[in-house]
């Protein structure tokens, strides 16, 4: 187990539907992050939050959504996404006062816009 | 800017011989550095990192890595390769204009053989 949980660990969803993934962490950290993961793609940074507020944004579109209740949960919001919007989404969670401590990383939601 | 280079997109190696995965970085002052492993299905693990002290850093499974600021390289090595360190391998570096932000390099995957 690596602390940080996400559900669901497949997905698949048409174009109109609208879903979330969900992630999880038990680990204490305050900071939780979204990564795209695409194939011969380097790993995209999508959103980034600090003690619950939102430090950082990539120039997501905004059919992605992100939402982070409280320190330990964070949601990625999806509404008419596009084929291309097909990955592998990974949340991760690190310490964000430390410049020692990695990123501890869930095993990712695969998704699949049909 | 920061940036992390991985020059193999494939590294090739044969059971019991020894490996190295390369990397290099760009950064403005002192770098952080890190290795991560992504095995099939899975998110990405924390292997190791440098952040002062010796060169040589010891990490997760066997592994190690080499940091060389002349070179400005951070190769990860294991001298004795095993087909279960069959993986994608990602090097990354702190963002040095946020603690807790990683700049990942496109990754490298190892295929060990029998």
């Amino acid at each position: 187990e690596t602390g940080v949980t996400q559900t669901p660990r497949h997905l698949v969803m048409g174009m109109t539907n609208k879903k979330s993934l969900k992630c999880e962490q038990h680990l204490g950290h305050n900071a939780m992050y979204w990564y795209k993961q695409s194939a011969k793609k380097p790993l995209e940074l999508m959103f980034v939050y600090n003690f619950k507020e939102q430090t950082e944004n990539n120039s997501v579109p905004s059919r992605f959504s992100p939402e982070c209740p409280n320190s330990s949960h964070l949601f990625l919001h999806l509404h008419t996404l596009q084929p291309e919007d097909s990955a592998l989404y990974l949340c991760a969670s690190s310490q964000p006062d430390s410049t020692n401590s990695p990123l501890h990383f869930g095993n990712g939601t695969r998704l699949t816009v049909t | 800017a920061q940036s992390v280079a991985q020059p193999e997109d494939q590294v090739n190696v044969a059971e019991g011989n020894p490996l190295t995965v390369k990397c290099t970085y760009s950064v403005s002052g002192n770098p952080y550095l890190f290795w991560y492993v992504q095995y099939p299905n899975r998110g990405l693990q924390f292997l190791l990192k440098y952040i002062t002290g010796d060169n040589l850093v010891k990490g997760s499974y066997g592994f190690e890595a080499e940091f060389n600021k002349s070179q400005t390289s951070f190769h990860l090595k294991k001298p004795s390769a095993l087909v279960s360190d069959s993986a994608l391998y990602f090097c990354a570096v702190r963002d040095v204009d946020s603690s807790y932000k990683l700049i990942f390099g496109s990754g490298t995957r190892l295929l060990v053989r029998p």
